[in-house]
């Protein structure tokens, strides 16, 4: 069975700061990884995947993750963080084993950035 | 091009009372999920449906839930009696726009999701 961890339940930076939202995973298979955020009373917004090719993904709003094979990760990360990158992060991952599949995700990881 | 539409938005019910919540996907998804989200937890899939089949309800607690997805495109979640654990966040998805495949690889993979019903039964 295919799961996602985020180990963090929030993640407190200062703008202008980098910031790195955790997230490691398991399947059988090949995974295609994603990571989408939640604003209050909103529904989960795409932030962007891993497919294949190359391991560090770029994504929207500055954005990206890094795909480490080895150590089953993808962690997000951002160079500069902004008040308004606060919000409810979660990964989650697909494992095709035809045509489509179950997209599971992790639990979330509430990110706080302080001015 | 819209995105996923769901209705409600918000529910207040009394347990035991039924209650439906309506999706209509992306224009052309074939694929479309129902999840749930509990407060404070990520999405859990209840329903998955590819076109008018549903491909994976494991998770769909068929006591008391119900879903239909009749030509394929919009989708309704019942769920009769309603109790008080169902509180939650019901979220509809869908996903599979065109199909891109590179080498053995399908690059149209995410899903879109709706803003989401919030259910509250007292």
């Amino acid at each position: 069975a295919q799961s996602v961890a985020q180990p963090e339940d929030q993640v407190n930076v200062a703008e202008g700061n980098p910031l790195t939202v955790k997230c490691t995973y398991s399947v059988s298979g090949n995974p295609y990884l994603f990571w989408y955020v939640q604003y209050p009373n909103r529904g989960l917004q795409f932030l962007l995947k891993y497919i294949t090719g190359d391991n560090l993904v770029k994504g929207s709003y500055g954005f990206e993750a890094e795909f480490n094979k080895s150590q089953t990760s993808f962690h997000l990360k951002k160079p500069s963080a902004l008040v308004s990158d606060s919000a409810l992060y979660f990964c989650a991952v697909r494992d095709i084993t035809g045509t489509a599949s179950k997209l599971t995700f992790g639990t979330g990881t509430r990110l706080q950035v302080t001015l | 091009e819209a995105g996923v539409v769901q209705s409600p938005r918000y529910k207040i019910i009394e347990k035991k009372q039924p209650v439906a919540f309506w999706c209509n996907p992306i224009s052309g998804h074939n694929t479309l999920y129902w999840y749930r989200q509990n407060l404070g937890q990520g999405p859990e899939l209840l329903i998955r449906y590819e076109n008018e089949e549903a491909v994976d309800d494991s998770q769909l607690p068929k006591d008391r839930f119900s879903a239909e997805r009749l030509k394929g495109v919009d989708s309704t979640l019942k769920i009769q009696p309603a109790e008080l654990g169902d509180s939650a966040v019901y979220l509809c998805a869908s996903s599979h726009p065109r199909r891109r495949v590179v080498g053995q690889r399908d690059m149209n993979t995410e899903a879109f999701f709706g803003q989401g019903t919030r259910l509250t039964v007292v």
